[in-house]
């Protein structure tokens, strides 16, 4: 079964520290998804990764970064926390190629910047 | 662009009856779409996919979605729903299209069955 993993369940974090989110999967999936869920909006995408070093931006980059450094974890960082970032945040790896489109997900860490 | 549109907030249902969770789609090319589950502070699960073939899908659970081109419509069902069934479920696209390798999701449907 896929595995995917992330650092924290819970973080609390005030406003303008840096923070750092986690995620490792462990079945040699190529991309590398960073989503936020928000009641009523569904998930959206932050970024996603396709190759070790290589990202894309997804529909709601502002505010965030990514880093890929090894094919296994990509990690979120929001370089100055704000309230409005507040949110669950999803991790998800899928294949690149064939017919396994499907993602999947690590449990989400629920962030709350005060 | 894609985008999915799942056009209800909460559907209720009694344990033992039949339940249907909608799902619409707007994309360029052929759809893949998908339906995961997400129970109380979790991740999301799969549940089944469609990418090509029989309208027809089955998935875990015995849920099952048709895929309907015409309509552009890719509802979840269930015969006979359980009250461990009820969860925030959410449809998923991609278009072949534009090669754009993540999913679109809808805004989520949250299942009550109720005993």
């Amino acid at each position: 079964d896929v595995k995917v993993t992330q650092s924290s369940r819970y973080l609390v974090k005030r406003t303008g520290e840096k923070v750092f989110l986690e995620c490792v999967q462990d079945m040699d999936h190529e991309n590398m998804f960073w989503y936020r869920q928000d009641p009523g909006l569904g998930l959206r995408l932050i970024y996603f990764s396709y190759d070790v070093k290589m990202k894309e931006k997804g529909d709601i980059p502002e505010g965030y970064s990514v880093s890929r450094e090894k094919k296994e974890r990509f990690s979120l960082i929001l370089e100055s926390a704000s309230t409005n970032q507040t949110s669950m945040y999803l991790c998800a790896s899928s294949l690149s190629g064939g017919s396994s489109y499907e993602q999947y997900f690590g449990p989400g860490t629920r962030l709350t910047v005060t | 662009a894609q985008s999915v549109a799942q056009p209800e907030d909460q559907v209720n249902v009694a344990e033992g009856n039949p339940l249907t969770v909608k799902c619409t789609y707007s994309v360029s090319g052929n759809p893949y779409l998908f339906w995961y589950v997400q129970y109380p502070n979790r991740g999301l699960q799969f549940l089944l996919k469609y990418i090509t073939g029989d309208n027809l899908v089955k998935g875990s659970y015995g849920f099952e979605a048709e895929f309907n081109k015409s309509q552009t419509s890719f509802h979840l069902k269930k015969p006979s729903a359980l009250v461990s069934d009820s969860a925030l479920y959410f449809c998923a696209v991609r278009d072949s299209y534009t090669g754009r390798r993540a999913l679109t999701f809808g805004s989520g449907t949250r299942l009550q069955v109720q005993p």
